[in-house]
């Protein structure tokens, strides 16, 4: 099968960083989203890695490693309106999601 | 910009009924998704379409047909709805295969089978 696997939940505080991660099968790998989904909302796009690397977007970042079978989404300056599920989805010959992980931001 | 666009936004349906989710989209995309949500869990792939006349089984297909006979239109049937496959579902699209560009999802369809 095409095993996502992220963290069920993770908790931290308003201001801090929190990184999340993501591990997947690497045979048939074509490129990795993340998503953003706020509880009772579509998902909306974060963004894209096709190769190794840093993509840096404003306060998000995600990076890659084609090899290991790994991401990650950094968020940085955590605000309240960051708590939402973080969805990792690799795009094989279709798109296939992982279970997402719960982001839980204190005050 | 109309989006993706699923009807109807809720539904009940009663043990064994059957019923079409719709899903059309304005971007002229050639792949077309569905995915289902149940509560607190990620999205499950049940049928996929890369342009119109060829559909394929994701995760999850049991219970649902799907067909494209249009690049604008995916809708998804349920012929006999049952308890478990009460969920929230979600049509999305995206331009190519290999792209870059992400998917589009519709704001999606709560069906509950009671």
């Amino acid at each position: 099968g095409q095993n996502i696997d992220q963290p069920t939940e993770m908790t931290a505080t308003e201001g801090a960083i929190v990184q999340i991660n993501c591990t997947y099968q690497t045979s048939g790998f074509n490129g990795l989203f993340w998503y953003q989904q706020h509880a009772g909302e579509a998902p909306t796009f974060l963004s894209y890695n096709v190769l190794d690397g840093l993509e840096e977007k404003g306060r998000f970042s995600s990076f890659l490693s084609r090899s290991k079978g790994y991401s990650y989404l950094l968020l940085k300056e955590l605000q309240m309106k960051d708590s939402a599920s973080y969805l990792c989805a690799v795009r094989y010959d279709k798109i296939i999601f992982g279970k997402g992980t719960r982001l839980h931001i204190l005050p | 910009n109309a989006g993706v666009t699923q009807t109807p936004k809720f539904r009940i349906l009663k043990i064994g009924q059957s019923m079409t989710l719709q899903c059309a989209q304005d971007m002229n995309h050639n792949y077309m998704y569905w995915y289902r949500q149940d509560p607190g869990m990620g999205l499950k792939l049940i049928y996929y379409s890369v342009g119109a006349g060829i559909t394929d089984k994701g995760e999850v297909p049991n219970g649902y047909n799907v067909s494209r006979s249009t690049t604008e239109d995916f809708p998804l049937r349920l012929e006999l709805a049952a308890p478990s496959q009460t969920s929230v579902y979600f049509c999305a699209s995206t331009s190519g295969g290999h792209s870059n560009q992400p998917q589009h999802f519709g704001d999606g369809t709560r069906l509950s089978i009671l």
